[in-house]
């Protein structure tokens, strides 16, 4: 257990709708991730953060914004959902070399 | 472009067989690659990490070997049981590239009673 958790675990919204998905930590790891999870594209990093404040885009941002105002949460909105964002979204820390990674949320945009 | 390839994307074979999962890699200048393993409807485990400077990893029945030469590593399960059936991921995270990981798409490991 890396003392990760995420929130909700499953939400089911429609088109349109801004959306706000939290990760957790129970340690205070600097480094934090958001990964979307797709069939035929695996697992692509969104936005990862490398402490209070501090964020930066991956390989599919767009449509995402990212925030961390303390250490031990990471939140990701999608501002208008659309239904090309219905995914499951994995969030990740990086104590060291190795990243471990959340139970997941399953989000479906209608 | 930096890419991850896995091949097969699924594999089938009775218990006690020992098996090799492969991953290659379009990039030998890679800082580390690890091995996680995927249940469905789950999150991710990791189950090994390989670092540039190492050539393979041991963890009970799994090894991962890596050859960055070639742009490759492998994940050798020996007596392979039913329990060990999930999807098993391996991602890289370049030299250029910062923490980020990029993903293979995984293969797909059934193991028959």
């Amino acid at each position: 257990d890396a003392g990760i958790t995420q929130s909700p675990r499953h939400k089911v919204t429609e088109t349109g709708t801004p959306v706000t998905l939290r990760c957790h930590q129970t340690e205070n790891h600097r480094y934090m991730y958001w990964y979307r999870q797709d069939p035929g594209h695996g697992l692509r990093l969104i936005h990862y953060s490398y402490g209070v404040k501090d964020t930066d885009k991956g390989e599919v941002s767009d449509g995402y914004s990212v925030s961390r105002s303390k250490t031990e949460d990471f939140l990701l909105t999608l501002e208008s959902a659309t239904s090309s964002q219905t995914s499951v979204y994995f969030c990740a820390i990086s104590p060291g070399p190795e990243q471990y990674f959340g139970p997941g949320t399953r989000l479906t945009v209608t | 472009k930096q890419e991850v390839t896995q091949i097969p994307a699924a594999l089938s074979v009775p218990e006690g067989e020992n098996l090799v999962l492969n991953c290659s890699f379009t990039d030998s200048a890679i800082y580390n690659l690890q091995w996680f393993r995927q249940d469905p409807g789950k999150g991710l485990t990791s189950l090994l990490l390989i670092q540039s400077s190492q050539r393979e990893q041991t963890s009970g029945r799994l090894n991962a070997s890596l050859d960055k030469s070639s742009g490759r590593s492998t994940l050798y399960i020996a007596a392979s049981q039913p329990g060990d059936s999930a999807t098993y991921l391996c991602a890289v995270r370049w030299a250029t590239s910062g923490s980020r990981l990029t993903f293979g798409e995984g293969t797909q490991l059934t193991v028959n009673p």
